[in-house]
């Protein structure tokens, strides 16, 4: 059964490009969250997905960030015009199912670098 | 919505010495708390976790505790080896799971 699945590991972009980070849940989890971490720092949340629903995007900024968990494919990760700031590893997770006694199962994370 | 708070930021120990981390939270509706451990460049993964019926849980050198009442659980680690060296993440977990800020761990040898 393999893991979470998150490509690409590593991703470059200059200032105003955008950043696609895809996430594929492990198999039979239907669940997947979005995690930000910049150096030294911990894992902040960002946005929870079902399968085309949104769930919870309390954490994400309100704009150019934007995610979606479509009925067929990975989840996706979209960051407009990125900027400095946006330099973090983003890590996904999955879960079976929501609510308690659910251990989230994270992905290897993508690694963004904002030149 | 929950809040998980982390203490101590960083913690170092000599080989062989116990380990302590402390969490608390403010959802009293919380009753899953796992523990997740991230080495240096990798993903976190979850090395144990208690559920509210439980006050206290053990897997080998690692133990969790749970005070519901008081809403802080902690992570004991024992005879720590420089292994154990990593960040170690809580977290509290009713619909959604809210992690704590990590514990950088240093066992020194």
């Amino acid at each position: 059964n393999a893991g979470v699945m998150q490509n690409p590991r590593h991703l470059v972009r200059r200032r105003g490009q955008e950043a696609r980070l895809r996430c594929s849940p492990m198999k039979g989890h239907s669940h997947v969250y979005w995690y930000r971490q910049l150096p030294e720092e911990g894992l902040k949340f960002m946005v929870y997905l079902q399968k085309e629903n949104i769930i919870d995007e309390s954490g994400m900024p309100k704009e150019r960030f934007s995610a979606e968990f479509p009925k067929e494919g990975p989840s996706i990760l979209r960051i407009q015009q990125v900027v400095r700031g946006d330099s973090a590893a983003y890590f996904c997770a999955s879960s079976p199912r929501r609510g308690s006694y659910n251990e989230q199962f994270f992905g290897p994370g993508t690694r963004l670098t904002v030149l | 919505g929950e809040n998980v708070e982390q203490h101590p930021s960083t913690l170092s120990v000599q080989e062989g010495d116990s380990a302590v981390i402390k969490c608390t939270y403010s959802d009293s509706a919380s009753n899953y708390f796992p523990w997740y451990k991230q080495e240096l460049g990798k993903r976190p993964q979850l090395i144990i976790d208690i559920r509210s019926n439980v006050g206290e849980k053990k897997d080998q050198r690692i133990a969790v505790t749970l005070n519901k009442t008081a809403k802080h659980f902690s992570l004991h680690i024992t005879e720590t080896q420089p292994e154990d060296s990593a960040v170690y993440f809580c977290a509290a977990s009713s619909d959604d799971m809210r992690f704590g800020a990590g514990t950088r761990l240093t066992v020194k040898p």
